[in-house]
């Protein structure tokens, strides 16, 4: 089955860009979506098909998606963007609904 | 605004049953898909099943396959999750959220996300 691979942490110093990356085989040939899960909160979708934003999300939140690697980047990071982001995509097998094993943003 | 609201948690032993309930609002419910994903403490997203609008399509993960059933009531803006034969495993806080993809060539609606989701509701499976 398709597997997604997230570092399981990235930290930034506040003002600054991260970069979260989610890995997959031919990843640039799928959709992928993206979620931040703020400490006990549900998940919000940040990003989706690759680099769509929904309203409300701030334009420093962006995603782009090539060869074997999706990035969700984070530009002039805030405090208040500490949290865990997933990767998400459809596969056509068995679980259509894949999500990568997170990724926790810790702003120095 | 759109808003899920689950409830139906609890703490349950071993070979027991739940039923979960999300009740929607803000936004009319039988034009989309449902989905309940799932979340071990401290672990990441786990999709458990969806269903169709009408709900007469409905898949599963492999590992709640047989013992979980999805369905929904649109006249009461309401999907549910009855879990069986629940496992040590299946300890996890529940999500509803509504999916968004499109129709493919063969009238598929595929390439789910994730644009709503409810606060989620605690299952315990301990003894």
């Amino acid at each position: 089955s398709y597997v997604l691979t997230q570092p399981p942490s990235v930290s930034v110093a506040p003002g600054k860009t991260a970069r979260i990356t989610c890995g997959g085989d031919n990843i640039g040939n799928k959709s992928v979506h993206w979620y931040q899960q703020k400490a006990g909160q549900a998940p919000v979708l940040v990003i989706y098909y690759d680099l769509d934003r929904p309203s409300g999300i701030p334009e420093r939140f962006s995603g782009s998606n090539s060869g074997n690697t999706a990035t969700l980047t984070i530009s002039r990071v805030e405090a208040g963007d500490e949290a865990d982001y997933y990767c998400q995509v459809w596969d056509s097998s068995s679980d259509p609904v894949l999500f990568g094993g997170g990724t926790k943003l810790t702003v120095l | 605004q759109v808003q899920l609201v689950e409830s139906g948690g609890g703490l349950v032993k071993p070979g027991g049953s739940l039923r979960l309930s999300c009740a929607a609002s803000g936004f009319i419910f039988s034009g989309y898909y449902m989905t309940w994903i799932r979340q071990a403490p401290g672990k990441d997203l786990e999709w458990v099943s969806y269903i169709s609008s009408s709900g007469d399509i409905i898949y599963y993960a492999d590992s709640v396959k047989g013992r979980f059933t999805i369905s929904r009531d649109n006249a009461e803006n309401s999907l549910f999750l009855q879990i069986n034969s629940l496992r040590a495993e299946d300890t996890a806080v529940y999500f509803c959220a509504r999916a968004l993809g499109y129709y493919d060539s063969s009238g598929f609606y595929q390439q789910h996300y994730f644009d709503s989701w409810g606060q989620g509701t605690l299952v315990t499976v301990s003894s």
